[in-house]
């Protein structure tokens, strides 16, 4: 069984619409959480970055985490098209490991227009 | 302020060969991290290298190797390639002076065995 476990999807949703992507993970000594964002023949590029339980918003994006669920979700709002793309969570333990991140699958995003 | 560059973009190899990546951190970030990715396996953590240390390691095989250089910037070395060594080879760096700093990640090298 996979630390982090991410639907891959493929995931269509039309413009505007709310998307809500998820994680889950097994390894109650993930503290750091991250959202990625991957374009075709491009390197991922954070998103989102939060430690504590809880919500983080930034523009359209909110990041949840669930720590008791072990459980972390990004809501898109007002998806765009410019948002289809390939979005991975990553995460981190609190001490050690300090480079290590682990990945879910990603999930791919389709936004039609 | 530059992000993370990583040379060459493309790169093709026969089994047996080796091959030499490159990353150049952001300026100001002392830890980089390798990583691999493949459709079957997704990202996978190869190593971190801090101050011209390696500080953490994945597991793969000693095949994968790497160094860091006073400057920071980073190489990684894959000898006796194999074709499941075909994968996007990325680069991240970080601040690395305290835990869980954010990491930023290159555009990748794209490494295929023929």
């Amino acid at each position: 069984q996979k630390e982090v476990e991410q639907d891959p999807g493929p995931l269509s949703v039309p413009e505007g619409a709310i998307v809500s992507l998820n994680c889950t993970y097994s390894n109650s000594a993930f503290q750091y959480f991250m959202w990625y964002r991957q374009y075709s023949r491009k390197g991922p590029e954070l998103l989102m970055y939060t430690y504590s339980s809880g919500n983080k918003e930034d523009g359209r994006f909110t990041a949840q985490v669930d720590k008791s669920s072990k459980y972390i979700s990004l809501f898109i709002r007002d998806s765009q098209p410019s948002d289809s793309a390939t979005y991975l969570c990553a995460m981190s333990r609190a001490s050690g490991n300090t480079g290590k991140l682990i990945f879910g699958q990603g999930t791919t995003l389709q936004v039609k227009p | 302020k530059a992000g993370v560059t990583q040379t060459p973009r493309y790169l093709i190899k026969t089994r047996g060969q080796q091959v030499t990546l490159s990353c150049s951190p952001i300026s100001g970030h002392r830890s980089v991290s390798w990583y691999q990715q493949t459709p079957g396996q997704g990202l996978q953590f190869l190593f971190e290298y801090f101050s011209e240390t390696q500080r953490n390691k994945g597991n793969f095989p000693g095949r994968f190797s790497g160094r860091q250089f006073s400057n920071s910037r980073s190489e990684m070395n894959v000898s006796t390639l194999e074709l499941g060594d075909s994968a996007l080879y990325l680069c991240a760096s970080s601040l690395g002076d305290r835990s869980n700093q954010p990491q930023h990640f290159g555009d990748g090298t794209r490494l295929s065995i023929l």
